[in-house]
């Protein structure tokens, strides 16, 4: 039962353009999520997160938002640069406890 | 300053032998964590350590596999009489362990092969 879901395997999106990778949810309890972003034989590094106290969060080229009704977040990168080509991880977790579940993950090609 | 390392880098190892795997995480991080991850699939959680209290097992998908941690220090994964099924990329993480800003930093993994 895959808590956390990225459908979408892999993207491809020109540079200078913006990146936007989706990540659905099922159990409404989950309150805090992140994105981590993992370049070929290194772990995964995180990039930014956000609490369902608030609908989005900005960090440079970075922001991510969310949606509680459709459980829905997502990740825009704008613009979108080759050295953002990797797989993105999201990842949910639950108050009170520090176990993250994490989606498939989407790999992102960004063509310069 | 020093990541999260692991070693070994690769294993190779047969069928029915047993594996053990090391992290040494971020000095002063007092929450440590053991994911598997399988080609194609994402991170799966096996244990997590935090302090001096009970590790959390829930995530050890067998009695074959077990993971110990020498206070705020190294862990060790050992997994028992290797399957097949076995092979994954074996993820160590630690953190502060301060859940308001509370960020998993991940080791470049152990990348497992049972043949």
């Amino acid at each position: 039962d895959q808590q956390v879901k990225q459908n979408s395997p892999s993207l491809s999106v020109q540079e200078g353009r913006i990146s936007i990778l989706n990540c659905d949810y099922t159990n409404s309890m989950f309150d805090y999520f992140l994105w981590y972003k993992k370049y070929p034989a290194e772990g995964p590094t995180f990039l930014i997160s956000i609490s369902s106290i608030k609908d989005k969060n900005e960090d440079g080229r970075f922001t991510v938002f969310l949606n509680k009704s459709a459980k829905h977040l997502s990740l825009h990168i704008v613009p979108s640069q080759p050295g953002d080509s990797a797989v993105y991880f999201c990842a949910a977790a639950l108050s009170g406890t520090y176990k993250y579940i994490f989606g498939t993950g989407t790999r992102l090609k960004v063509l310069a | 300053g020093a990541g999260v390392s692991q070693s070994p880098s690769n294993k190779v190892t047969e069928k029915g032998k047993d594996v053990e795997l090391r992290c040494d995480p971020i000095s002063g991080h007092t929450a440590l964590y053991w994911y598997r991850q399988r080609l194609g699939q994402g991170l799966e959680f096996l244990i997590y350590f935090q302090g001096n209290s009970a590790p959390d097992k829930s995530g050890l998908p067998s009695d074959r596999f077990s993971a110990e941690r020498t206070g705020e220090s190294v862990s060790t994964l050992t997994i028992q009489r290797t399957q097949q099924e076995d092979s994954a990329v074996y993820l160590c993480a630690s953190s502060l362990g301060d859940r308001d800003t509370d960020t998993q930093y991940f080791g470049p993994g152990t990348r497992l092969t049972v043949l």
